[in-house]
Formats: C-alpha cells, structure tokens, sequence
C-alpha cells in the first residue's frame, strides 16, 4: 500500500517562504505530484516530479529525492490567494492511479 | 472547452436510497476516477476506469458502484449499503501517465437526511 505524510497546517506572512514537506512509504513509485485546493474547490494540478531534484513553475518550485522518500513544495513570494489546501500524491508503478497525502492547510497572512 | 462536468453540485439523500452522481468529460481522456473527501481530509479512491468496460475497485469501494459504457461518462451509484456516505465526491480524469496531471471536475457535495 502507499501512505504519505504531510503537516496538517502551515502559517506565513504575505510575501514569505514557505516549505511543505511530504514523505512517503509506498509499494510502489513513479512519482510525486502535487496539487491546490481552495475551499469546496476542486484540486488543481501544481506540479510533478518524477527524478530527483528541483522542478521550478513561477512561483512555486518542488523536489524530490527518491532515496529519502521525501518530497517538498516550496512557495514563494507569498499573495493571500495562496491561502489553501496542499495535497501531495504518489503515482502507482503504471504512473496512472494516484495515492493523496491528508493535505497541508495553508494561511497566508497580511 | 474542454474538461470534466459533474452534476449535481448539492445532493441530498434519504436513508436507504440508491443515487448516482454523474461525471462526464471532453477530454478525450483514457483514464477516470472516482474520488471521496471528508471535511479536513485527503482524498480517497472509490473506484477507477483505464478503458471503456473495464473498472477496478480503489481502497473504499464498499458501497458503491460505477459503470464505464463510454469514454466520457464514469457515473457513482451510491448505495443503501454506504453507511456514511455523507460526503464531497470528487471525480478526475487523465490521459496514460496521469502521474502528470489529474484534471478534477468541480465535485458533488452529498448528505444525508
């Protein structure tokens, strides 16, 4: 089976840094994706990786490192529509079914 | 444009009723999903669907049921068997290799009366 865990709630100020960690136990792996989700909203696609290192859109970046099973999303220059929930999910051996992680709820401050 | 529709937004249900949720998308996408989120959680596979006819069960497949007679269409059945099955259902679609990007419909928020 997979599991993945991430923190339940981050706060950060408008214009800051912010680093959502994620690790994952998994019988299987093709990959880590992540995803947005505003309230009652549905999930939107953020990013992927699928070999370890960096992978940059805008201001988002995330990485993985497949040794430690660990992944982050790293959120910059923080506006307060960036106030949401955070998901990271683990793709099957196939790359097609996702697992999601609980999800990081995060509060962007003025 | 194209993307996923699903339909109703809100669903309300009486005990012991049967209902389906409705999923549709243009998408030309091979793969469906059927997905169940409770308030402050993650999200769940019910079930999903690699091809037309063919559905496999997902980790919360008890007291459901879905049928793929075409490409575009994954409908929920939500049964009586379903003990709590209040809930927002989420349902997703993506070409092989869907590690690269699920595209979600806008969800069905379900509850029970």
């Amino acid at each position: 089976g997979q599991s993945l865990e991430q923190p339940s709630e981050v706060t950060a100020v408008e214009g800051a840094i912010v680093q959502i960690n994620c690790t994952y136990q998994t019988s299987g792996f093709y990959g880590l994706s992540w995803y947005q989700q505003h309230d009652g909203g549905a999930p939107t696609f953020l990013s992927y990786n699928g070999l370890d290192g960096l992978e940059e859109t805008g201001r988002f970046s995330s990485f993985l490192s497949r040794s430690d099973s660990y992944g982050y999303l790293l959120l910059q220059e923080l506006q307060m529509k960036d106030s949401a929930s955070y998901f990271c999910a683990v793709a099957d051996n196939a790359g097609n079914m996702l697992t999601f992680g609980g999800g990081t709820r995060l509060m962007v401050k003025p | 444009d194209g993307g996923i529709t699903q339909s109703p937004k809100y669903l309300f249900r009486k005990e012991g009723q049967n209902v389906t949720l409705s999923c549709e998308q243009n998408l030309n996408h091979d793969a469906m999903y059927w997905y169940r989120q409770d308030p402050g959680q993650g999200l769940r596979l019910i079930y999903y669907s690699q091809i037309v006819n063919d559905f496999q069960k997902g980790d919360i497949a008890e007291g459901y049921s879905v049928s793929r007679e075409k490409k575009e269409s994954f409908p929920l059945t939500v049964t009586s068997a379903q003990k709590n099955p209040t809930a927002f259902y989420l349902c997703a679609s993506s070409n092989s290799g869907g590690a690269r990007g699920y595209t979600f419909g806008s969800g069905t928020r379900l509850t029970v009366v």
